[in-house]
């Protein structure tokens, strides 16, 4: 069971384009929506998180947007440069003290940005 | 000065053998988790620990056995390992138990069975 979904799977986007990877979750618990980059051969490390109260956050050349609604969010990198080349994964979790960070990830994204 | 290390980086062993992953944080964390990642690179949690108490376990066959001796290490032992335990793991840390706050990962064991 599958509970945060993740596309594409793939992408390659030109220098200077906008990479765009989306996810859907269904449970409606989730309330923590962070995505995590990860290079190969490294572990993943937190590139920029939101809460559902917002249904944007922006850092730098890095956005979530967020669809409350429809249970969606996704990651758009503007002006993508060839170092953003990586593996993307979202995640979700419930957010409550004392149960665990137990966070649920999705199925990843390898992006290449060519030059 | 590494956050979160794990030891070793490489691990190639016999199906069968028994084998220990270590993990440690410099960061004064109270939460460390494991983490496995696939051949496809999927991530799921195994085990979640907050001050050496298991606060989250997945589940995973009872061959796997964290242990954390304090709340800076988290180690992971493996026993009668088979060829579908080979992929990569993940050590991490938090500063708490709480959904809403960044997870550290160690730069992972990549563990082969033959």
């Amino acid at each position: 069971q599958q509970q945060v979904k993740q596309s594409p799977q793939s992408l390659i986007v030109q220098k200077g384009g906008i990479s765009i990877i989306n996810c859907a979750y269904e449970n409606t618990a989730f309330d923590y929506f962070p995505w995590y980059q990860q290079f190969p051969g490294k572990g993943p490390a937190l590139l920029i998180a939101i809460r559902p109260d917002v249904s944007e956050k922006k850092e730098g050349r890095f956005t979530i947007s967020f669809n409350k609604s429809a249970k969606q969010f996704s990651l758009h990198i503007m002006d993508s440069q060839p170092g953003d080349s990586a593996t993307y994964f979202c995640a979700a979790s419930p957010i409550y003290r004392g149960g665990g960070n137990k966070l649920t990830f999705g199925t990843g994204t390898q992006l290449k940005v060519e030059l | 000065d590494t956050a979160v290390s794990q030891t070793p980086k490489y691990l190639v062993t016999q199906m069968g053998n028994d084998k220990s992953i270590k993990c440690e944080q410099n960061l004064g964390h109270d939460t460390m988790y494991w983490y496995k990642q696939d051949s496809k690179k999927f991530l799921k949690i195994m085990f979640s620990y907050n001050n050496k108490e298991l606060i989250i376990n997945e589940t995973v066959p009872n061959r796997f056995s964290p242990k954390s001796p304090d709340k800076a290490h988290l180690n992971l032992h493996i026993n009668s390992l088979e060829l579908g335990d080979s992929a990569v793991y993940f050590c991490a840390s938090s500063p708490y138990t709480g959904g809403d706050n960044e997870q550290f990962f160690g730069p992972g064991t990549r563990l082969t069975v033959l």
